[in-house]
């Protein structure tokens, strides 16, 4: 069956680290992956875009990878701040328009 | 600035009762997305709409009806609410450019308990 993995767990880091989050997926072959930035009762934020043809996609403090072979993404915050607290989602396309979400990573950053 | 506006913000409603969901989007995009969200099974999607008039169900569109007659509306329909209807409800848009490449604008979000 098709299945987007990314950790149930919170991952809690010190301000200034960098925060790494991972997605996981079987049974897809996603022409391109996104990943978005959910705040509590808010809807979801597109933060940054990744093609199949793609290795990596920065922008700003943020790095995006995808490893067509592994069936992986990682996303990661360097110098990561309080502020980017929050829960991050991966989407794959999955046909036309259309995108599976993971169901997200709460990343917890402390000062 | 790219604007989803959803109805309600929170809506409570009786078991059996018809509940509308209505979208707005303010930058002329052509597909609309209706997604609920619940914990731990993330953001499941209902149904897409990519012109006026048409529509596509989703993973699970059992139990909703939608409806778009303007090109920024997008509603949801809950022909007769039941308790697991009970949801966080998220409507989103995106561009139709090619192949798709292309980031969904989500609106805030209705919180929907049905009792």
């Amino acid at each position: 069956s098709q299945k987007i993995e990314q950790n149930s767990e919170a991952l809690n880091i010190q301000e200034g680290k960098t925060a790494t989050l991972t997605c996981n997926y079987t049974n897809y072959s996603p022409a391109y992956l996104q990943w978005y930035r959910q705040d509590p009762g808010r809807g979801p934020v597109f933060l940054l875009l990744i093609r199949e043809n793609e290795k990596e996609k920065r922008k700003e403090r943020l790095k995006v990878t995808f490893d067509t072979t592994l069936k992986q993404s990682l996303f990661h915050i360097t110098a990561s701040q309080p502020a980017d607290s929050a829960t991050y989602l991966c989407a794959l396309a999955t046909g036309f328009q259309k995108l599976v979400f993971g169901t997200g990573t709460r990343l917890l950053v402390s000062p | 600035d790219v604007k989803v506006t959803q109805s309600s913000r929170y809506l409570v409603k009786r078991t059996g009762e018809k509940v509308f969901l209505e979208c707005v989007q303010d930058m002329d995009h052509e597909n609309m997305f209706w997604y609920r969200q619940d914990p731990g099974l993330g953001l499941r999607l209902i149904y897409f709409s990519y012109d006026v008039k048409m529509k596509e169900k989703g993973d699970i569109p059992e139990g909703y009806s939608v409806s778009r007659e303007k090109k920024e509306r997008f509603s949801l329909i809950l022909e007769s609410a039941s308790t697991n209807q009970t949801s966080m409800y998220l409507c989103a848009s995106s561009l139709s450019q090619g192949q798709g490449y292309n980031e969904q604008f989500f609106g805030p979000g209705t919180r929907l308990t049905v009792l």
